[in-house]
């Protein structure tokens, strides 16, 4: 069965530290794979998404980035992250084929003081 | 661009009666898929059920069905005999298709089922 991990759970950043978050999918192949961020009480905004290694396409243009270095790992990152860099952030993927319906990993949940 | 809008941000219902969310969308595309997400406490999302475009007939998952009325871009959530754990945020939201780049979600609705 195909199951998706984001880690870290929780993190506690200064403002202007660095950021990098991980999302691995396991049990699929070539998946689209997503980013978003949630605020508090807010619905979800979509912030990359990527449909094969190397290939990032980015929604809202901001101080974050993001990669794909294989497969199934897609990493989120920032240099110099800002205080409204807070908030839920999700990894998404979608197997293509006949549900094409996405699937959330648990998230990770960004503070930045 | 797509936008998804859910003008209903608190609900409540009585356990084991029926309620209805409601969700409206604006595109130019024409083939796409519409969910229904769910959200409890743990922040988890969970898919709640999902509808083809394509599709006249509306989708159901036992207590969940939908009511898609695709010239009036309507997607609206029926949950029947509703149970204290569907205690939850609920998204509406939109995915093109076939290219699968953008997904669009509404700002939520808080359902809170009372005993």
């Amino acid at each position: 069965s195909q199951t998706i991990h984001q880690w870290p759970a929780t993190l506690v950043q200064p403002v202007g530290s660095p950021l990098s978050l991980e999302c691995t999918v396991e049990g699929t192949s070539n998946p689209n794979l997503y980013w978003y961020r949630q605020a508090a009480g807010r619905g979800l905004q979509l912030l990359f998404y990527s449909v094969g290694i190397g290939q990032i396409s980015s929604e809202v243009p901001q101080n974050l980035s993001a990669s794909r270095p294989q497969d199934r790992q897609f990493i989120l990152s920032s240099k110099k992250l800002l205080l409204s860099d807070s908030g839920f952030y999700l990894c998404a993927w979608i197997r293509t084929g006949s549900t094409d319906t996405q699937y959330f990993g648990p998230g990770t949940r960004l503070t930045v003081l | 661009a797509q936008t998804v809008t859910q003008s209903q941000p608190e609900m409540s219902v009585q356990e084991a009666e029926t309620v209805t969310l409601s969700c409206t969308y604006d595109t130019s595309e024409n083939n796409y898929y519409l969910f229904w997400y769910k959200q409890p406490p743990s922040r988890q999302m969970i898919l709640v059920i999902r509808q083809e475009a394509y599709k006249q007939q509306n989708a159901t998952e036992n207590r969940f069905s939908v009511n898609f009325q695709k010239a009036a871009k309507s997607f609206s959530l029926k949950i029947s005999d509703s149970q204290l754990g569907d205690t939850a945020m609920y998204f509406c939201a939109f995915m093109n298709y076939p290219r699968r780049d953008d997904m669009r979600f509404g700002a939520g609705t808080r359902l809170t089922v009372k005993p």
